[in-house]
C-alpha cells in the first residue's frame, strides 16, 4: 500500500493480557516512529527506530512496553500485563530518511487499545 | 509544565470566519515548526512546515513562527466546513523529527 498500515485498528484487552501491534511503514522509510495518544491529548513520543537500530525508547511509560523492528522494516509495540491507564490510540509514523527534505513523519490510522 | 502548551478548546467558527490558532512552548532549541491536522479516528497528517522565525503562506492556511516570544500560530483564511478536525501543533529541535513533540490538539468545528 501507498501509506503506513496499523493492525489491528481497534482491539480490546481484559487487564493483565499481553497485546501486540503491529506497523507496516511505507517501503524503504527508515524511520520509524510509534507515538501514544490519550483521548482529548496530542501524540506523545514512545520510540524512535532507524532502520532495525532502536535509538530512543526514552518515552516508553514503563518495562512493559516493548518495541521491535527486527529487519528494519515492519515494527511490533509490544505491551505486556496491560493496565486501565493504557487506554489509548497506538499511531506509527515513518518518514524516508535523515536528510533535509527527508524528515516529513506520515502517519497511520493508529491502532485503538482499550482495556477493560 | 509541558513543552509545548496549546489550548485545547473546542473552538466554533461560522464558515468563512477567519480561525487563529495558537502555540507556547518553553524549549528555546525547537527550531523546526509544523501544524499537523488530524480528522476524527484518523492519523495526523502534515499541514505547515516552518523553520526558525518568520511567516509561511500555502493557499488559506498562514504559519507564524516568534521565536522570541516561544509562540507559533496557524490561520485559516475563509474558513470551510471541511478543515473540522483538530489541529496540533508540533516542533523539534533537530530537522530528523526523531525529537519532535506535539501540543495537546485544538478542536475546530466549522459551522455552515
Amino acid at each position: 500500500g501507498a501509506g503506513v498500515s496499523q493492525s489491528p485498528r481497534y482491539k480490546v484487552a481484559k487487564r493483565g493480557q499481553d497485546v501486540a501491534l503491529r506497523c507496516d511503514p511505507i517501503s524503504g522509510h527508515v524511520s520509524l516512529f510509534w507515538y501514544q495518544q490519550a483521548l482529548g491529548q496530542g501524540p506523545e513520543f514512545l520510540t524512535y527506530f532507524q532502520n532495525e537500530a532502536q535509538l530512543d525508547k526514552s518515552g516508553l511509560p514503563s518495562d512493559r512496553f516493548f518495541a521491535e523492528r527486527p529487519e528494519g522494516s515492519v515494527s511490533t509495540l509490544k505491551i505486556q500485563r496491560t493496565q486501565q491507564e493504557d487506554s489509548a490510540v497506538y499511531l506509527c509514523a515513518s518518514s524516508l530518511g535523515l536528510g533535509r527534505g527527508e524528515a516529513e513523519l506520515f502517519f497511520g490510522e493508529g491502532s485503538r487499545l482499550t482495556v477493560l | 509544565q509541558k513543552e509545548v502548551e496549546q489550548d485545547p478548546g473546542p473552538l466554533s467558527v461560522p464558515e468563512g470566519a477567519i480561525v487563529s490558532l495558537n502555540c507556547t512552548y518553553s524549549n528555546s532549541a525547537f527550531q523546526y515548526f509544523m501544524w499537523y491536522r488530524q480528522y476524527s479516528r484518523k492519523g495526523p497528517e502534515l499541514l505547515m512546515y516552518t523553520y526558525s522565525s518568520g511567516n509561511k503562506e500555502d493557499g488559506r492556511f498562514t504559519a507564524q513562527v516568534d521565536k522570541s516570544s516561544k509562540y507559533i500560530s496557524l490561520f485559516i483564511r475563509d474558513s470551510q466546513p471541511s478543515d473540522s478536525a483538530t489541529y496540533l501543533c508540533a516542533m523539534s529541535a533537530t530537522y530528523n523529527n526523531n525529537d519532535m513533540r506535539f501540543g495537546a490538539g485544538t478542536r475546530l468545528t466549522v459551522k455552515p
